[in-house]
């Protein structure tokens, strides 16, 4: 059964001050590994997706990286508008059609 | 309207009563999901849509979940005997085949 953990539950940050969040992941063949962005009383939305071990994007402040067992999403210099919870998603590859298995994520808070 | 559209955004009923929850989804998206998300749990998959059918309802956690999606594009979620354990935010999301869903703002569902 696919695994998805995230890490830390909560983070607060001061404004400038970059960190790391976690995603560990556990799936027979992954397809796909996404991150998605959540604001209190919203749904997600998606941020990125990442297929291989290597791979890198990136989108303003935030850069996605992914190996054979994790992911992170890296928030350089962030700004109190990045606060919101960040998701984490793995498509396997058995699965049919964008079945996403979703980690709890992880809460942001950036004081300015 | 651009988005993915869910009606009602809330909705409170009591213990025993019908439900029926609903998403309209961005036009031109073949596929169709609803995810189920509790207070400070991820998004958890229920059912996938592609086109009319129901390609995959494996989430579904019981026979009192059903949902029709009959013309391709509206989607219906059917809860019948509603119990406390039902009340979360039910999600819907469109899309084609690939992890980038489009996520409406989701109904929130309280069983009294």
């Amino acid at each position: 059964e696919d695994q998805v953990t995230q890490s830390p539950e909560a983070l607060r940050l001061q404004e400038g001050e970059s960190s790391s969040l976690n995603c560990s992941y556990t799936v027979s063949g992954l397809r796909g590994l996404f991150w998605y962005r959540q604001d209190p009383g919203k749904g997600p939305e998606f941020l990125f997706t990442l297929y291989s071990a290597g791979e890198e994007k990136e989108k303003e402040r935030l850069k996605a990286t992914l190996t054979k067992k994790e992911s992170f999403l890296h928030i350089t210099a962030p700004k109190p508008e990045d606060s919101a919870t960040y998701l984490c998603a793995v498509q396997e590859m058995r699965t049919s059609g964008s079945r996403l298995t979703f980690g709890e994520g992880t809460q942001l808070t950036v004081n300015p | 309207g651009a988005g993915v559209s869910q009606t009602p955004s809330n909705k409170v009923t009591e213990k025993g009563k019908y439900v029926e929850l609903r998403c309209d989804p961005i036009s031109g998206h073949t596929a169709l999901y609803w995810y189920r998300q509790s207070l400070g749990q991820g998004p958890e998959f229920l059912i996938y849509f592609q086109g009319t059918g129901a390609a995959d309802d494996s989430g579904l956690p019981n026979d009192r979940f059903f949902a029709v999606r009959p013309e391709g594009s509206v989607s219906t979620l059917k809860i019948q005997r509603t119990e406390r354990g039902d009340s979360a935010v039910y999600l819907c999301a469109s899309g084609f085949n690939t992890g980038e869903l489009f996520f409406g703002e989701g109904s929130r569902l309280t069983v009294l």
